[in-house]
C-alpha cells in the first residue's frame, strides 16, 4: 500500500521535545523523507533516508525508524519550529506524502 | 540552486494551462525534475516526474491530462495540462528530484521553487 498517515496535529511548548510519526507499510522496506513548511512558503527537505540530516538543518531535527513507522523528533523546540511537516516515501517509479502534520508551539 | 515557477492563474473548467519552471544553478536538461501540487488548506500531492533520460510518470489523477516536458536546450521545465478541472486547483510546486542511484527511480525533493497558483473555476 502507498498510504502514509500523520497525526493532524501536535502541540508542544517552547523547549520542549516534537515527535511526528508517519506510518504505512511501505516504510518497511522504503526510506522516509521529511519536509518543514512553513505557513505561506516552500517545503524544506529536513530528514532524508530516514535518519540523515541535510547540511543546513540543525541538530535539533532527527529521524528513526521502526518497522512501517518512521518519527522525526525535534527537540528544543522553538517558536520559529512552527509549521506543517510531510512525510513522503516512494514505490517504484512513485512518490507519495503523508497527510501533514500541523506543529503548533504553544 | 533558484526555481521559479509562472504561468499560473485563473482558468475555466475543461480548459487548458502551461505551467513554467526557470532553474538557476543547475540544468533542468541532466537532472530529475518533479511538480509537486497542494490544494487549498490541503497536503502535498505528487503530479508527475520527469527522468534525466527523458522517462516520465504521472499521478493517476492527472494521467492522460497533464504532460511533463523540458527544454533541453534551456533551464525551463513545463507542465502542459489539459481539461482541468476544479479539483486541480492548487499552488503547484516545481522540484528537483534526486535519483536512487541503484533502481534510478525518483527518491525526494531537495530544491522547491516558491510554488504558482492554479484556480479552476467558472
Amino acid at each position: 500500500s502507498s498510504e502514509l498517515t500523520q497525526p493532524p496535529s501536535v502541540s508542544v511548548s517552547p523547549g520542549q521535545t516534537a515527535r511526528i510519526t508517519c506510518s504505512g507499510d511501505v516504510l518497511a522496506k522504503e526510506y522516509a523523507y521529511w519536509y518543514q513548511q512553513r505557513s505561506g512558503q516552500a517545503p524544506v527537505l529536513v530528514i532524508y533516508k530516514d535518519t540523515e540530516r541535510p547540511s543546513g538543518i540543525p541538530e535539533r531535527f532527527s529521524g528513526a525508524s521502526s518497522g512501517a513507522t518512521v518519527t522525526l523528533t525535534i527537540s528544543e523546540v522553538r517558536a520559529d519550529d512552527e509549521g506543517d511537516y510531510h512525510c513522503q516515501s516512494t514505490d517504484a517509479s512513485s512518490v507519495f506524502f503523508g497527510g501533514g502534520t500541523k506543529l503548533t508551539v504553544l | 540552486v533558484q526555481l521559479v515557477e509562472t504561468g499560473g492563474g485563473l482558468i475555466q473548467p475543461g480548459g487548458s494551462l502551461r505551467l513554467s519552471c526557470t532553474a538557476s544553478g543547475f540544468a533542468v536538461s541532466t537532472n530529475y525534475m518533479s511538480w509537486v501540487r497542494q490544494a487549498p488548506g490541503k497536503g502535498l500531492e505528487w503530479v508527475s516526474v520527469v527522468y534525466s533520460g527523458g522517462r516520465t510518470n504521472y499521478a493517476d489523477a492527472v494521467k492522460g491530462r497533464f504532460t511533463i516536458s523540458r527544454d533541453n536546450s534551456g533551464d525551463t521545465l513545463f507542465l502542459q495540462m489539459n481539461s482541468l478541472r476544479a479539483e486541480d486547483t492548487a499552488v503547484y510546486f516545481c522540484a528537483r528530484t534526486v535519483p536512487n542511484a541503484l533502481t534510478h527511480h525518483p527518491t525526494h525533493f531537495d530544491h522547491w521553487g516558491q510554488g504558482i497558483l492554479v484556480t479552476v473555476s467558472s
